[in-house]
This record gives C-alpha cells, structure tokens and sequence, in this order.
C-alpha cells in the first residue's frame, strides 16, 4: 500500500460546527504532515508529527486540534472556523530521511460556511 | 534561511513542443530538492528528487531536471510535453542537516495547447 488516504473528500461546516479530518497511511511512515492549500498558492506547513509526537506546530489557531492515534493515523478537528479557513488541507507522510519526499493525500476541500 | 523562487507563474506551451520550468534556491547548508506535480483537484506526487550524486535526475514520465550549484538553479526539463502534463508544478526544498520543514516555491502553472 503506497497510499496516503484523507477522508472525507469534501467538507462544508457551519462556523460553530466541531468536525475532522482523517489521514491514514500504511507505508510503515513516521512522519505525518498537515498542509493548508489555498487556491493558486503553495501548501503551507500546519504540523508535524513525529513518532506520533507534534514536532512541529506553525503557530496555527486553537481552533485546529491536531491528534495522532497511532503511528498509521492523523486526524485534524475543527471547531469554531471562519470563512478564511476554507482551503484544500492535506495530509502527507514520509520516513524519517527528509530525503525521500513526501507522500500526499489527495485532500480534503472544506468550505466554512 | 531557506528559500525557493520560480521565476514564472504561468508557462503555456503546444503539445509536443519543449517545456522548462525554472526554479532557484537559496540556502546557506546543503538541501535537498524536489519536483512535484499537481493535477486539479488532486494532492502533490513527488515526480523528481536530487539528493547527491549525479546533477541530472530523470522521472519515470520524460521530465528531467538538472542540479546546478553554482547558479543555485533545478530546473525541470521535458523535450516533448503532453496535453496531460497540464498541471501546477511545485520545486522544494528541504535541509538534509535536520528538521522536518520543505519550503515549496510558489508553483508553475503548465498549461499544453493543442
């Protein structure tokens, strides 16, 4: 499997609504990201897990919770959003090596309503 | 600081017809560089990585791109492009000392006429 699956495709939430986003791998990766991509622009770093510990958080809002499960497993929940918020997010792994690249999602597009 | 400049936004071209997607970095350590693709509506593919070695890096789809450190430059090649290469292309890079950020430049966009 050399997969990375998001689920769901697609998403539209209410601002006072509480929702997330699923990423699973099973390539044996340690690594898992979080990207926001808004239209026309490149992915932005959200966080990073390591070994299922946040590695990294790029000073997002509380209002994006990230939680790694397991080391197969990333979910992002979502509460309180605003419109701005409304963008393609993507999830991608990779093995430790920074060498080898990402493996990406093909997203979730969510629309804050 | 790391940095990642693609010096055209929009690059039309025919099909058939040679295509290059330039791309320069900026880095006071060793990186490593990347190529992606992205189709609409789709995630980012990895289509080419330098990481040491030989300068010129092939794809399995007839892109190539070539390391040039002096200039500082990846630049992505294809000698003959298809209608389906039509997509966003994306150069990275990322520190081979440590970390786990990839800075993306702002992305190409390809577009093959008929």
């Amino acid at each position: 499997d050399t997969e990375v699956t998001q689920t769901p495709k697609h998403l539209v939430m209410g601002m006072t609504n509480k929702k997330s986003l699923k990423c699973e791998q099973h390539m044996g990766h340690r690594a898992m990201y979080w990207y926001k991509q808004k239209a026309k622009k490149p992915p932005e770093l959200m966080f990073v897990y390591s070994y299922e510990k946040l590695s990294i958080n790029e000073s997002v809002p509380s209002r994006f919770s990230p939680e790694c499960p397991n080391s197969s497993l990333l979910n992002l929940h979502l509460h309180a959003l605003q419109p701005e918020d409304s963008a393609l997010y993507l999830c991608a792994s990779s093995p430790p090596d920074r060498g080898y690249g990402y493996t990406f999602g093909s997203g979730t597009r969510l629309t804050v309503v | 600081a790391q940095s990642v400049t693609q010096l055209d936004s929009q690059v039309p071209v025919f099909e058939e017809a040679p295509v290059e997607l330039r791309c320069n970095y900026s880095s006071s350590v060793s990186v490593y560089l990347f190529w992606y693709v992205q189709y609409p509506n789709q995630g980012l593919q990895l289509l080419l990585k330098y990481l040491s070695g030989s300068t010129l890096v092939e794809s399995i789809n007839g892109f190539e791109a070539e390391f040039n450190k002096s200039q500082t430059s990846f630049h992505l090649r294809k000698p003959s492009v298809h209608i389906s290469d039509t997509a966003e292309y994306f150069c990275a890079v990322s520190l081979n000392t440590g970390g786990f950020k990839t800075i993306f430049g702002a992305g190409t966009r390809l577009f093959v006429k008929a």
